[in-house]
């Protein structure tokens, strides 16, 4: 049963548009999500989060939305670069369930110059 | 802001010998470090939470005896795949979190397994 899920295995958005990554999850005990970026035969780096008290975050290009009613998040990159182009995984995790994190599929994000 | 070690970054190894991949917080102590195993084109799946001088929680799934951990230090997290097998090929990643609390988790670099 994937708790976390990111329906959109692959986007290609053009450059300066903007890249709107997706998670759903089912699990509402979760209360802290994350976003993850990856590259290949690299680990994943943080790239921005947010609490289930809040409904927005933004650092910079990037900013997450929270949905608590339709366990729904999404990262929005304005404007999206070619170096964005990766996998972008969305976590999420309970917060006095020892912090583990749970993972979507990932989507991989395509930024065509 | 906090660095995570993972050593090696790569290893070929050959059927039924054992591996040992190395996870470091080099600037923080982290009594818990998890790691977890990615096949290709999939998610990060967790395979252990590995916490200092106690036994690791192991995710179902997951064989113990196959893949084992060790946490001796505050700083050190071991992942031991013994009598590897080919179906053991895979990308292994660790992360700590910097401090009880923290949402600060930071991943190792990943080690790539290949297993002939």
């Amino acid at each position: 049963d994937q708790q976390v899920k990111q329906n959109s295995p692959s986007l290609s958005v053009q450059e300066g548009r903007i890249s709107i990554l997706n998670c759903d999850y089912t699990n509402s005990m979760f209360d802290y999500f994350l976003w993850y970026k990856k590259y290949p035969a690299e680990g994943p780096t943080f790239l921005i989060s947010i609490s289930s008290i809040k409904d927005k975050n933004e650092d910079g290009r990037f900013t997450v939305f929270l949905n608590k009613s339709a366990k729904h998040l999404s990262l929005h990159i304005v404007p999206s670069q070619p170096g964005d182009s990766a996998v972008y995984f969305c976590a999420a995790s309970v917060f006095n369930a020892g912090n583990m994190l749970t993972f979507g599929g990932g989507t991989r994000l395509m930024v065509k110059p | 802001g906090a660095v995570v070690s993972q050593h090696p970054s790569w290893v070929i190894c050959k059927s039924g010998t054992s591996v040992k991949i190395e996870c470091r917080s080099l600037d923080f102590q982290a009594t818990t470090m998890f790691w977890y195993r990615q096949f290709p084109k999939q998610s990060l799946m967790l395979m252990a939470t590995s916490n200092e001088g106690s036994k690791a929680t192991y995710e179902q799934g997951v064989e113990k005896d196959k893949f084992l951990i060790n946490h001796a230090s505050l700083t050190l997290s071991t992942l031991t795949v013994t009598s590897a097998h080919p179906e053991d090929s895979s990308f292994y990643i660790c992360s700590a979190r910097e401090n009880r609390g923290s949402y600060g988790y930071t991943f190792g670099s990943g080690t790539r397994l290949t297993v002939v």
